[in-house]
C-alpha cells in the first residue's frame, strides 16, 4: 500500500540552526513526493516537490531530494528563520490520481 | 487565479443537524479532494472527484456523508445528522491531474458540533 513516515514532532530550533526532517514513505509503482507548509491560521502550501527519483526539489531555501534506494524524502534548510515556524507534512502522490497520503505533520518552532 | 476557495469558514452546528460545505476549485483544474483534518494529525483522504465523477471515497466516509460536483465544477460536502466526533477542519483541494501535478488547497471549514 501506499503511506507516509514522517519524524515525530514538535521541533524547537534556534535561528541560523540546521533543519532536518525526515521523511520516508511506501508507495506501489513511482510516485511523486512533496512536502506542504502550514503556517499558524492559514491553509497547506506547497513547499516543494520531486518527481522522480534523485530529484532535487528546492524553495525557500529549503530542499528535499528523492531517494528511491531508502524511500526517503527528508526536508533540509541550512539555516532556519523565525518566519520558518510551522508545520511540515510530507506527502505522496502514487500518480493513480486518486489521492495525497499525508504524513502526520511536525511542528516546528524557531526561536530567536 | 484566485485559488481554491472554501465557505463557510468556520461552522458551529448542534449534534444531529444537517450541515453543507463547499468548495470552488481552481478553474481549470479537473481534480477535486476532501480531506479532514483533527489537530496534530495530517488530512486524511474523504473523496475524490474527476470532474463531476467521484471515483473513489474513503471508508472514513459514512453513509452520513455525501459530496456532489456538478458539472465538475464547484463541489459540496454534506454532513447528516452530525455527531460531535465528525468536530474537525474539512480541507478542500484541486489538481490539475498531470503527473507530479500538486494538489492546491483551501483554507478550510472549521466544524464544531456542539
Amino acid at each position: 500500500g501506499n503511506s507516509v513516515t514522517q519524524m515525530e514532532g514538535p521541533v524547537t530550533l534556534s535561528e541560523e540552526a540546521f533543519l532536518t526532517i525526515n521523511c520516508t514513505y511506501t508507495a506501489t509503482g513511482y510516485p511523486s513526493l512533496f512536502w506542504y507548509v502550514q503556517y499558524p491560521g492559514e491553509g497547506l502550501q506547497l513547499l516543494l516537490k520531486a518527481t522522480k527519483a534523485d530529484d532535487k526539489g528546492s524553495n525557500k531555501g529549503f530542499e528535499a531530494t528523492y531517494r528511491k534506494e531508502t524511500t526517503s524524502f527528508h526536508l533540509e534548510k541550512g539555516s532556519v528563520q523565525v518566519s520558518d515556524s510551522a508545520v511540515y507534512f510530507c506527502a505522496l502522490d502514487p500518480n493513480t490520481g486518486n489521492q495525497f497520503y499525508f504524513g502526520t505533520g511536525t511542528s516546528l518552532t524557531v526561536i530567536p | 487565479d484566485t485559488g481554491v476557495s472554501q465557505n463557510p469558514r468556520h461552522k458551529i452546528t448542534k449534534r444531529g443537524q444537517n450541515v453543507t460545505f463547499r468548495c470552488d476549485p481552481i478553474s481549470e483544474h479537473n481534480r477535486l479532494y476532501w480531506y479532514r483534518q483533527t489537530l496534530g494529525q495530517g488530512p486524511e483522504f474523504l473523496t475524490y472527484f474527476q470532474n463531476e465523477a467521484q471515483l473513489e471515497k474513503s471508508r472514513l466516509l459514512s453513509d452520513r456523508f455525501s459530496a456532489e460536483r456538478p458539472k465538475g465544477s464547484f463541489s459540496t460536502l454534506e454532513i447528516q445528522r452530525t455527531e460531535q466526533g465528525d468536530s474537525a477542519m474539512y480541507l478542500c483541494a484541486s489538481s490539475l491531474g498531470t503527473g507530479g501535478a500538486e494538489a492546491f488547497f483551501g483554507q478550510g471549514t472549521r466544524l464544531t458540533v456542539v
